[in-house]
């Protein structure tokens, strides 16, 4: 079975420093999907950026890109520049290429950026 | 944001009630998925569909209870709310194996008394 395990449940930032959020997960299977998703304070889920095991390149969304090591199946979150509004849970997920369509979800890691 | 809503918002209701929880999208997905978090805590998938007439239990017992007629639709019930029923439910819909990116409603607080 497939596990994701976020090791830091709270961090916090200055505002405009960069901050990486830890995320390894757990799994037999060779072609599968990684996510980062950000949970706002009373606000919906939202995706912030999705890497394909396959790709061997680091994806990247503006402030925000991922340091993916498969073979170590680690998968953190660098944010760079922090700004307020990114203060929010972020959860890592996983899911297989095939079969059931299921995410895994870490626990999530709350992330406070300071003024 | 994406187009999947999710009423009410928040509910209020006392022990032996039957409820329904609403969830809704406009985007034509075939997959769509109820999962229970517990604030700030992780999210535990309780059940999904992957199309029409079709659904199945999540990775978390639940009491709870879905049907998928339609493909915008995905009411989740509880045929007798208790106090252990307190949590954030929230409704996920994705397209296709292809775009496998899960949009999100803005979820239900439910509290039961």
């Amino acid at each position: 079975a497939q596990t994701v395990t976020q090791s830091q449940p709270e961090m916090s930032v200055q505002e405009a420093e960069t901050v990486t959020l830890s995320c390894t997960y757990d799994t037999s299977e060779n072609n599968y999907y990684l996510f980062w998703y950000k949970q706002p304070p009373s606000r919906q889920m939202i995706l912030v950026i999705r890497q394909e095991a396959y790709k061997q390149q680091n994806a990247t969304e503006n402030r925000f890109s991922v340091n993916f090591q498969k073979a170590a199946k680690s998968f953190s979150l660098k944010i760079s520049d922090s700004q307020l509004g990114d203060t929010a849970m972020y959860f890592c997920a996983f899911m297989r290429f095939s079969g059931t369509y299921k995410y895994i979800f870490g626990t999530g890691t709350r992330l406070k950026v300071l003024a | 944001e994406a187009d999947i809503y999710q009423t009410p918002r928040y509910l209020v209701i006392g022990t032996g009630k039957k409820i329904t929880l609403e969830c809704s999208q406009t985007m034509g997905h075939d997959k769509m998925y109820w999962y229970q978090q517990d604030p700030g805590m992780e999210l535990h998938l309780i059940h999904y569909s992957y199309g029409v007439n079709s659904t199945e239990k999540g990775d978390l017992s639940s009491e709870s209870t879905v049907s998928r007629i339609r493909t915008e639709h995905f009411p989740l019930t509880l045929e007798s709310a208790r106090p252990s029923h307190t949590s954030q439910y929230l409704c996920a819909s994705s397209e296709s194996p292809g775009l496998p990116t899960q949009y999100f409603g803005p979820g239900t607080r439910l509290l039961v008394l």
